[in-house]
């Protein structure tokens, strides 16, 4: 069966653009999760996404927001775009939630902000 | 908060064991571990619930202590595709958010 799919793969943008990042989970998962990692600081949480609604939330400012889709499908907005931005951004799924087997990640979206 | 883990790294030969810790200063629900090798993304290895559930691939063993806050993963007789950096997520109820430990990069030599 077909895993988490991430799109795009690689991005560029500028300082200040906008970008949107999409994630098509397992077919059946309806839990959608995304995480920022950096070298320096890991995986951070981001926020988590069931049934079109935002579950839980991480401690990144305002201009990161999602959303997820009747079809589970979900996206990510950051806005104003900083150097620091610069990142994978992973997308994880699950059934209900992490707890029942794990979450499945994305091969991620590889941001670079110049 | 984020969980602490411990080493963090480690270098083996072929054939040797290694323990992973990761310990939380909050009462834990549950502890999860993943493996995440170079330019990949993190691959679920195990849950261990409090209570003493677990669920996950057979050939990983770990342990969930409650009272001390800590999960321990133990890696027997390693072998080079154990190789990755290791990270143990925990939460605190659940439904909480999921939190993610700095990691342990692990290398097996031949």
């Amino acid at each position: 069966k077909a895993g988490v799919t991430q799109t795009p793969r690689y991005l560029i943008k500028t300082r200040g653009q906008q970008v949107t990042l999409s994630c098509s989970p397992i077919s059946g998962h309806r839990s959608v999760s995304w995480y920022q990692q950096t070298p320096g600081q890991g995986l951070q949480f981001l926020f988590e996404y069931f049934s079109e609604t935002q579950r839980n939330k991480g401690n990144f400012p305002g201009r990161f927001s999602g959303r997820q889709f009747s079809n589970s499908r979900s996206e990510m907005n950051v806005s104003t775009l900083e150097l620091g931005d610069s990142a994978l951004y992973l997308c994880a799924s699950s059934l209900e939630s992490e707890i029942d087997y794990g979450y499945t990640f994305g091969s991620g979206t590889r941001l670079t902000v110049v | 908060q984020q969980p602490v883990q411990s080493p963090q790294a480690v270098i083996l030969r072929e054939g040797e064991d290694a323990v992973i810790n990761c310990s939380s200063s909050k009462a834990l629900y549950s502890v999860h571990w993943y493996r995440q090798k170079h330019g990949e993304a993190p691959v679920f290895l195990m849950i261990l619930l409090k209570g003493g559930e677990q669920k996950g691939h057979e050939k990983i063993s770990a342990s969930f202590n409650e009272k001390k806050q800590q999960s321990s993963l133990y890696l027997t007789a390693s072998q080079l595709s154990y190789s990755g950096t290791y990270f143990c997520g925990t939460e605190w109820g659940y439904g909480q958010n999921f939190v993610f430990g700095p990691g342990t990069r692990l290398s097996v030599l031949p």
